[in-house]
Protein backbone atom coordinates (compact mmCIF):
# COMPACT_ATOMS: atom_id res chain seq x y z
CA UNK A 1 0.00 0.00 0.00
CA UNK A 2 3.22 2.14 -0.38
CA UNK A 3 2.50 4.70 -2.90
CA UNK A 4 5.31 5.00 -5.33
CA UNK A 5 7.25 8.19 -5.59
CA UNK A 6 9.49 9.47 -9.34
CA UNK A 7 11.74 10.41 -9.61
CA UNK A 8 14.08 9.38 -6.74
CA UNK A 9 16.56 11.93 -7.53
CA UNK A 10 16.39 15.43 -8.91
CA UNK A 11 19.11 17.95 -9.04
CA UNK A 12 18.63 21.27 -10.60
CA UNK A 13 19.78 24.84 -10.56
CA UNK A 14 18.44 27.47 -8.64
CA UNK A 15 15.37 29.43 -10.62
CA UNK A 16 14.83 25.56 -12.51
CA UNK A 17 11.59 24.21 -12.14
CA UNK A 18 10.74 20.64 -11.12
CA UNK A 19 8.00 18.25 -10.78
CA UNK A 20 7.44 14.77 -8.48
CA UNK A 21 5.26 12.67 -8.66
CA UNK A 22 3.37 10.14 -6.37
CA UNK A 23 0.75 7.29 -7.32
CA UNK A 24 -1.08 4.81 -5.85
CA UNK A 25 -3.16 1.14 -5.99
CA UNK A 26 -5.64 2.52 -3.70
CA UNK A 27 -8.32 4.56 -4.19
CA UNK A 28 -7.06 7.47 -2.38
CA UNK A 29 -9.12 10.59 -0.06
CA UNK A 30 -6.16 12.60 0.47
CA UNK A 31 -2.35 13.38 -0.31
CA UNK A 32 -0.05 14.57 2.04
CA UNK A 33 3.36 16.46 0.87
CA UNK A 34 5.95 16.72 3.33
CA UNK A 35 9.32 18.05 3.05
CA UNK A 36 12.56 16.56 4.78
CA UNK A 37 16.04 18.19 5.61
CA UNK A 38 19.00 15.96 6.35
CA UNK A 39 18.69 15.39 10.27
CA UNK A 40 15.23 17.10 10.97
CA UNK A 41 11.87 15.93 11.43
CA UNK A 42 9.78 15.79 8.23
CA UNK A 43 7.71 19.12 7.97
CA UNK A 44 4.36 19.67 6.68
CA UNK A 45 4.04 21.09 3.22
CA UNK A 46 0.23 20.15 1.42
CA UNK A 47 -2.75 18.23 1.50
CA UNK A 48 -5.11 17.78 -0.97
CA UNK A 49 -8.57 16.33 -0.44
CA UNK A 50 -10.86 14.72 -3.16
CA UNK A 51 -13.02 17.02 -4.10
CA UNK A 52 -10.71 19.25 -4.81
CA UNK A 53 -10.00 21.43 -1.84
CA UNK A 54 -6.17 22.29 -1.25
CA UNK A 55 -4.13 23.79 1.86
CA UNK A 56 -0.72 23.90 2.23
CA UNK A 57 2.28 26.44 1.18
CA UNK A 58 2.36 29.47 -0.72
CA UNK A 59 5.27 28.99 -3.02
CA UNK A 60 4.95 24.83 -3.93
CA UNK A 61 2.01 23.92 -5.78
CA UNK A 62 0.43 20.17 -6.14
CA UNK A 63 -2.41 18.43 -8.08
CA UNK A 64 -3.89 15.53 -7.08
CA UNK A 65 -5.90 13.20 -9.74
CA UNK A 66 -8.53 11.48 -7.81
CA UNK A 67 -9.57 8.89 -11.15
CA UNK A 68 -5.95 7.96 -11.69
CA UNK A 69 -5.30 8.08 -8.04
CA UNK A 70 -2.05 9.87 -8.48
CA UNK A 71 -0.52 13.67 -7.01
CA UNK A 72 2.00 15.52 -8.34
CA UNK A 73 4.28 18.12 -6.68
CA UNK A 74 5.47 21.52 -8.65
CA UNK A 75 8.63 23.77 -7.30
CA UNK A 76 8.87 26.32 -9.46
CA UNK A 77 11.66 29.09 -9.46
CA UNK A 78 13.37 26.46 -7.42
CA UNK A 79 15.58 27.81 -4.47
CA UNK A 80 18.22 27.03 -2.22
CA UNK A 81 16.07 26.67 0.51
CA UNK A 82 13.94 23.62 -1.23
CA UNK A 83 16.59 21.03 -0.86
CA UNK A 84 15.40 18.12 1.02
CA UNK A 85 13.81 14.82 0.51
CA UNK A 86 9.76 15.28 -0.48
CA UNK A 87 7.68 12.55 0.83
CA UNK A 88 3.95 12.07 -0.46
CA UNK A 89 1.05 10.50 2.15
CA UNK A 90 -1.62 8.64 1.09
CA UNK A 91 -4.78 7.92 2.92
CA UNK A 92 -7.38 5.79 1.26
CA UNK A 93 -10.69 5.94 2.15
CA UNK A 94 -11.40 2.76 4.43
CA UNK A 95 -13.52 3.54 7.78
CA UNK A 96 -12.05 2.52 10.33
CA UNK A 97 -8.33 3.65 9.17
CA UNK A 98 -9.34 7.05 8.41
CA UNK A 99 -6.08 9.32 9.22
CA UNK A 100 -3.47 6.32 8.70
CA UNK A 101 -1.13 7.57 6.28
CA UNK A 102 1.43 5.48 3.95
CA UNK A 103 4.35 7.36 2.96
CA UNK A 104 6.58 6.87 -0.26
CA UNK A 105 10.09 6.40 -0.51
CA UNK A 106 10.97 9.86 -0.80
CA UNK A 107 12.65 11.81 -3.63
CA UNK A 108 15.48 13.68 -2.95
CA UNK A 109 15.86 17.61 -4.24
CA UNK A 110 19.16 19.43 -4.29
CA UNK A 111 19.54 23.01 -5.57
CA UNK A 112 22.87 24.40 -6.99
CA UNK A 113 23.84 27.91 -6.64
CA UNK B 1 4.17 25.77 23.22
CA UNK B 2 6.46 22.85 22.96
CA UNK B 3 5.00 20.96 20.21
CA UNK B 4 6.13 16.71 19.71
CA UNK B 5 9.14 16.16 22.54
CA UNK B 6 10.93 13.10 22.04
CA UNK B 7 13.55 11.30 24.75
CA UNK B 8 15.98 10.47 24.10
CA UNK B 9 17.66 11.34 21.33
CA UNK B 10 20.38 8.88 20.76
CA UNK B 11 20.52 5.42 22.48
CA UNK B 12 22.59 2.33 22.01
CA UNK B 13 21.39 -0.76 22.96
CA UNK B 14 22.49 -4.65 23.04
CA UNK B 15 20.74 -7.24 21.59
CA UNK B 16 17.94 -8.60 23.33
CA UNK B 17 17.77 -5.48 26.03
CA UNK B 18 14.11 -3.74 26.62
CA UNK B 19 13.66 0.03 25.84
CA UNK B 20 10.78 2.54 26.30
CA UNK B 21 11.12 5.42 23.78
CA UNK B 22 8.97 8.50 25.39
CA UNK B 23 6.43 10.88 22.71
CA UNK B 24 4.33 14.23 24.36
CA UNK B 25 2.49 16.50 22.74
CA UNK B 26 0.93 19.74 24.39
CA UNK B 27 -1.35 20.59 21.16
CA UNK B 28 -4.34 18.22 22.75
CA UNK B 29 -4.08 16.71 19.56
CA UNK B 30 -6.23 13.02 19.73
CA UNK B 31 -4.07 10.99 16.72
CA UNK B 32 -0.55 10.22 18.04
CA UNK B 33 1.85 7.53 15.58
CA UNK B 34 4.92 6.16 15.64
CA UNK B 35 7.22 5.90 12.66
CA UNK B 36 10.82 3.81 11.62
CA UNK B 37 12.37 5.79 8.97
CA UNK B 38 15.42 3.74 7.20
CA UNK B 39 17.82 4.62 4.53
CA UNK B 40 15.96 4.47 1.09
CA UNK B 41 12.90 3.05 2.86
CA UNK B 42 10.82 6.37 3.67
CA UNK B 43 8.54 6.59 6.99
CA UNK B 44 6.96 3.27 8.30
CA UNK B 45 3.98 3.22 10.31
CA UNK B 46 4.29 1.26 13.31
CA UNK B 47 1.53 1.89 15.91
CA UNK B 48 -1.17 4.25 16.08
CA UNK B 49 -3.72 6.20 18.26
CA UNK B 50 -6.48 7.72 17.56
CA UNK B 51 -7.45 8.47 21.41
CA UNK B 52 -6.39 7.83 24.67
CA UNK B 53 -7.16 3.90 25.53
CA UNK B 54 -7.24 3.41 21.68
CA UNK B 55 -4.76 1.84 20.03
CA UNK B 56 -4.04 -0.28 16.64
CA UNK B 57 -0.83 -1.53 14.41
CA UNK B 58 0.40 -0.38 11.42
CA UNK B 59 2.60 -1.59 8.50
CA UNK B 60 5.84 -2.84 10.73
CA UNK B 61 4.37 -3.29 14.50
CA UNK B 62 6.20 -6.26 15.56
CA UNK B 63 8.47 -5.77 18.39
CA UNK B 64 7.16 -2.61 19.78
CA UNK B 65 4.22 -2.55 21.85
CA UNK B 66 2.51 0.98 22.73
CA UNK B 67 -0.09 2.14 25.11
CA UNK B 68 -1.83 5.67 25.17
CA UNK B 69 -2.82 6.21 28.94
CA UNK B 70 -3.45 10.19 28.84
CA UNK B 71 -4.03 12.34 25.50
CA UNK B 72 -0.42 13.74 25.75
CA UNK B 73 2.04 10.87 26.05
CA UNK B 74 2.47 7.92 23.48
CA UNK B 75 5.50 5.91 24.65
CA UNK B 76 7.02 2.91 22.55
CA UNK B 77 8.21 -0.07 23.98
CA UNK B 78 10.83 -2.31 22.41
CA UNK B 79 10.48 -6.22 23.91
CA UNK B 80 13.90 -7.51 23.22
CA UNK B 81 15.91 -5.36 20.85
CA UNK B 82 17.44 -7.09 17.80
CA UNK B 83 19.53 -4.93 14.99
CA UNK B 84 16.80 -4.96 12.39
CA UNK B 85 15.24 -2.12 14.69
CA UNK B 86 18.39 0.34 14.20
CA UNK B 87 16.61 3.46 13.08
CA UNK B 88 15.22 6.30 13.58
CA UNK B 89 12.09 6.98 14.99
CA UNK B 90 9.78 9.37 14.38
CA UNK B 91 6.33 10.26 16.61
CA UNK B 92 3.71 12.14 15.14
CA UNK B 93 0.54 13.89 16.08
CA UNK B 94 -2.46 15.85 14.58
CA UNK B 95 -5.82 16.42 15.63
CA UNK B 96 -8.15 14.32 15.80
CA UNK B 97 -9.73 13.05 12.28
CA UNK B 98 -13.42 13.54 11.66
CA UNK B 99 -13.45 11.94 7.88
CA UNK B 100 -10.11 12.91 7.02
CA UNK B 101 -6.17 13.27 8.06
CA UNK B 102 -5.06 16.21 9.06
CA UNK B 103 -1.34 17.83 8.66
CA UNK B 104 1.72 15.76 11.54
CA UNK B 105 3.54 17.23 13.58
CA UNK B 106 6.97 15.28 13.89
CA UNK B 107 8.97 15.38 16.84
CA UNK B 108 12.52 15.37 16.54
CA UNK B 109 13.37 11.95 16.70
CA UNK B 110 15.05 9.34 18.34
CA UNK B 111 17.80 7.61 16.55
CA UNK B 112 18.57 4.32 18.34
CA UNK B 113 21.11 0.94 17.39
CA UNK B 114 21.12 -2.38 18.45
CA UNK B 115 24.69 -3.80 18.62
Amino acid sequence: QQPVQSPQAVILREGEDAVINCSSSKALYSVHWYRQKHGEAPVFLMILLKGGEQKGHEKISASFNEKKQQSSLYLTASQLSYSGTYFCGTEDHRGSTLGRLYFGRGTQLTVWP
Amino acid sequence: NAGVTQTPKFQVLKTGQSMTLQCAQDMNHEYMSWYRQDPGMGLRLIHYSVGAGITDQGEVPNGYNVSRSTTEDFPLRLLSAAPSQTSVYFCASSKKTSGRAYEQYFGPGTRLTVT
